[in-house]
Formats: structure tokens, C-alpha cells, sequence
């Protein structure tokens, strides 16, 4: 099993809609999460940290499961802007190194 | 966000030759800085985390003695692949993180595409 796993991609969907990523971690001891965003031949750009609290940043929201060991990021009202590959970043409990799922791919379309 | 930039952008050489990748942090001290490799349409794969004044610490399968990686200062790290082959041809990324907190976030560069010929 890997460390990181996400979603199967890629997710299509028309403007306006909602949609929901999820990435599951198996080591318990995971300190911190990320989700960052990459469009095609470009680095990674930090979206948000996920906290235990749960976070949002205007249309995305991003939530953590630590008994489920999961965590989510919801955006609403897509925009074609959102298309890219998300990628979820868990620094895993006893080492400072972050691992990264393979990333799920988003399209929006008109 | 933070600030980190990456040269050059763009290089190809040939067989054989070396290549020196500079990663920079612009606006603040990157005590860890992290070294990926993206093939196409994969995902980012970790070669190795840098600590300002120490050795490099790299993944399984990555070659010390064919990426040569230093963090001399707390802003810059460097990556040299040497004596590449086409097979290291790809897309280098490297990223900073301030401070050894596993709770901060890193910072990307834009990458370097290396093609070998």
C-alpha cells in the first residue's frame, strides 16, 4: 500500500460545479498536510495546509480525518482556471520529509 | 507565499557533460531544501533532502555520486548531475522549507528541464 493515495483521476466536470478530492495517509503519526495545485509543466504552488480544524480559502475547503486518516479538499463553483493536477503532501510522523500522492487531474469545461 | 527561484530554466547538453542546478530562497532562510524529479505525466519523486551544513540525505535508488548535491548557505542549494546520459533527461524541482518543522510548508522552484543528448 502506499504511503499516499489519492483519487483517480482525471475528474471532468462543467463550470459551476462542486468537487471533492480525497487523499488517504497510512502512517497514524502524520504531523502535517498540504494540498498544492500543478498545472502542466510547472511547479507546484502551495493551495492550503489542511489544519484539524478544518480550513477554507473562499471556494475551496479542505478537512482532516485523523481517525479515518484521510483528508479532503471540496472546491465550489468551479472555474476553467481550476483545471490542473492536485496534489496531496503529508510530512509523515518521525521524519521532517514530505511524501506526495500522484496527483489527481481536474478539468473544467465550459 | 515565499519566494524560490531556480537556474537555468532550460538546458540541454550533451552525453556525458555535468550540470550545475542552482535553487535559491529569495525572501527567507531555507534550513531544508528538497530535490525532486518529474518524469512526463508521473509524479514528483523525492531524490534528496539537503540540511544547510550537512550531507544530503537521498532516496533509495537515487545515486549520490551521479547528483552531487550541496547547501552550503541558507539560501542556496545546488544540484549537479554528473556525467549525464539521455535517461537523465527531465524535469528538476527543487523546494525550501524554513526551518526542520515538519508542520511547514515548501516552496517550490519553477523547475529546470534538463534534456541530455
Amino acid at each position: 500500500r502506499k504511503e499516499v493515495e489519492q483519487d483517480p483521476g482525471p475528474f471532468n466536470v462543467p463550470e459551476g460545479a462542486t468537487v471533492a478530492f480525497n487523499c488517504t495517509y497510512s502512517n497514524s503519526a502524520s504531523q502535517s498536510f498540504f494540498w498544492y495545485r500543478q498545472d502542466c509543466r510547472k511547479e507546484p504552488k502551495l493551495l492550503m495546509s489542511v489544519y484539524s480544524s478544518g480550513n477554507e480559502d473562499g471556494r475551496f475547503t479542505a478537512q482532516l480525518n485523523r481517525a479515518s486518516q484521510y483528508i479532503s479538499l471540496l472546491i465550489r463553483d468551479s472555474k476553467l482556471s481550476d483545471s490542473a493536477t492536485y496534489l496531496c503532501v503529508v510530512n509523515l510522523g518521525g521524519s521532517y520529509i514530505p511524501t506526495f500522492g500522484r496527483g489527481t487531474s481536474l478539468i473544467v469545461h465550459p | 507565499g515565499a519566494v524560490v527561484s531556480q537556474h537555468p530554466s532550460r538546458v540541454i547538453c550533451k552525453s556525458g557533460t555535468s550540470v550545475k542546478i542552482e535553487c535559491r530562497s529569495l525572501d527567507f532562510q531555507a534550513t531544508t531544501m528538497f530535490w525532486y524529479r518529474q518524469f512526463p505525466k508521473q509524479s514528483l519523486m523525492l531524490m534528496a533532502t539537503s540540511n544547510e551544513g550537512s550531507k544530503a540525505t537521498y532516496e533509495q535508488g537515487v545515486e549520490k555520486d551521479k547528483f552531487l548535491i550541496n547547501h552550503a548557505s541558507l539560501t542556496l542549494s545546488t544540484l549537479t548531475v554528473t556525467s549525464a546520459h539521455p535517461e537523465d533527461s527531465s524535469f528538476y524541482i527543487c523546494s525550501a522549507r524554513a526551518g526542520q518543522s515538519s508542520g511547514r510548508e515548501q516552496y517550490f522552484g519553477p523547475g529546470t528541464r534538463l534534456t541530455v543528448t
